[in-house]
């Protein structure tokens, strides 16, 4: 069954590093997400991508963080100097194939744990 | 802002039913879905529910929707072991971004 897959697991920086985390979504799939979860807290809806641009971020997504599909199988979450706030595990989601009703149905990935010392 | 409240426990005997409890403030929520997660792993998309329809039913999954009260639940039929994760709630007005309530932690005692 296809799924959603994310490298590192777990990824550990210091603090004002940059970092790029990566996300192979299912391979028919047209919208792709990033959410993270800090530890204790509720999931956390960060940007969706559809169609080669941002089509939703939320307050957190700031101009620290930047998303990207390098190529045609990748999507990618770059953080460009990492706080210790920053520290949570972090979802890549997609949905979306060739009928619109598949649009609804976001499949995630295992997550990679992002630690910021 | 918006919110999604879930109790965060639950324990039931293996072969009882389970009912997971949600509610959300936004009125505009189009979409209530149903995620699981295991121990060490991702979400995994169990069930959702489009907001006029109010109940759904898969296999030994039932959803049911009260859009009036704005309370979603999930009823899990003979649980069993397997079915011990953390169930989250998650509303949607666009399907673009979803809120999660804090997750439910069911725990199946044989």
């Amino acid at each position: 069954e296809p799924e959603v897959t994310q490298t590192p697991s777990h990824q550990v920086t210091q603090m004002g590093q940059e970092v790029i985390l990566r996300c192979v979504p299912i391979s028919n799939h047209l919208y792709f997400y990033w959410y993270r979860q800090i530890l204790g807290q509720k999931v956390e809806f960060l940007v969706s991508f559809y169609n080669n641009e941002i089509s939703e971020k939320s307050e957190i997504f700031d101009d620290q963080f930047s998303v990207e599909r390098p190529d045609g199988s990748n999507f990618t979450l770059k953080i460009r100097s990492t706080k210790l706030e920053d520290s949570a595990m972090y979802f890549c989601a997609s949905s979306g194939g060739r009928e619109a009703l598949y649009r609804y149905e976001q499949y995630f990935g295992p997550g990679t744990r992002l630690t910021v010392t | 802002g918006e919110d999604v409240e879930q109790s965060l426990f639950l324990s039931v005997r293996e072969g009882d039913s389970s009912v997971i409890n949600c509610t959300y403030t936004d009125s505009s929520s189009t979409y209530l879905y149903w995620y699981k997660q295991e121990p060490g792993a991702g979400l995994q998309l169990l069930t959702y529910i489009f907001s006029n329809m109010d109940m759904k039913q898969d296999q030994r999954l039932t959803v049911l929707l009260n859009k009036k009260d704005k309370h979603l639940s999930l009823r899990i039929a003979d649980t069993q072991t397997g079915d011990s994760a953390i169930y989250f709630c998650a509303e949607s007005i666009n399907n673009n971004d979803m809120r999660f309530g804090a997750g439910t932690r069911l725990t199946v005692k044989p």
